[in-house]
């Protein structure tokens, strides 16, 4: 039982670079978030799910983009870096609203 | 808009010290509190989970209370050990689970 995990753990892209976060949970989980770490500033919601095939917007999604084909991955795009992008990025997931969120170990991004 | 604020940002005590970290949030309609632990470069581990028609939560040596009415929450840690340095945040549940949280505490526990 790996809970949830994430690939890859770091990067560095060049201003203008494309990528893609790969999120995985082994919980059978329904909702899944990604979040945005800044230094001074805690963690802000970029995008969530609470579904299969659903994703909504959270309070920073401008310059990303998600995708939940499948209920166990939620993949989080970047189709342009920027700078400001840099951050770390964490994944969490839970069974739904009430219920503790388990978080991923983060993906450092770093943006030239 | 949903405010998190924890005080103090930092918080150096001696082992054996008790440790009282604050949350404050500005909208009483949450779902739930929920306080975290972050090791350096590590991902949030939860520690206790406070729904939001209880009082308190207690899991060992801590000890978590929510006044909903006051906005505020308060972590409290028995007996402190070195281990247990580490960043601890807050966060409120809103709808569809969306978490808010707090710049964190930044716990030192000196040997």
């Amino acid at each position: 039982n790996a809970g949830v995990t994430q690939t890859p753990k770091f990067r560095v892209l060049k201003t203008g670079q494309s990528m893609t976060l790969l999120c995985a949970q082994d919980m059978n989980h329904e909702y899944m978030y990604w979040y945005r770490q800044d230094p001074g500033m805690g963690l802000r919601l970029i995008h969530y799910s609470v579904g299969e095939g659903t994703t909504a917007k959270g309070e920073v999604p401008d310059g990303y983009n998600v995708s939940r084909l499948k209920k166990q991955n939620f993949l989080l795009g970047l189709e342009s870096a920027a700078p400001s992008q840099t951050s770390v990025y964490f994944c969490a997931s839970s069974y739904g609203t009430g219920d503790t969120q388990y978080f991923g170990p983060g993906t450092r991004l770093t943006v030239l | 808009k949903q405010e998190v604020t924890q005080i103090p940002a930092a918080l150096s005590v001696p082992e054996g010290e008790n440790l009282v970290l604050n949350c404050s949030f500005t909208d009483s309609a949450i779902y739930n509190l929920q306080w975290f632990r972050q090791d350096p470069g590590k991902g949030l581990t939860s520690l206790l989970l406070i729904q939001s028609s209880q009082r308190e939560q207690t899991s060992g040596r801590l000890n978590a209370s929510l006044d909903k009415s006051s906005g505020r929450s308060t972590l409290y840690i028995a007996a402190s050990q070195p281990g247990d340095s580490a960043t601890y945040l807050c966060a409120v549940e809103g709808s569809w689970g969306k978490l808010q949280f707090g710049a964190g505490t930044q716990v030192v526990v000196t040997p």
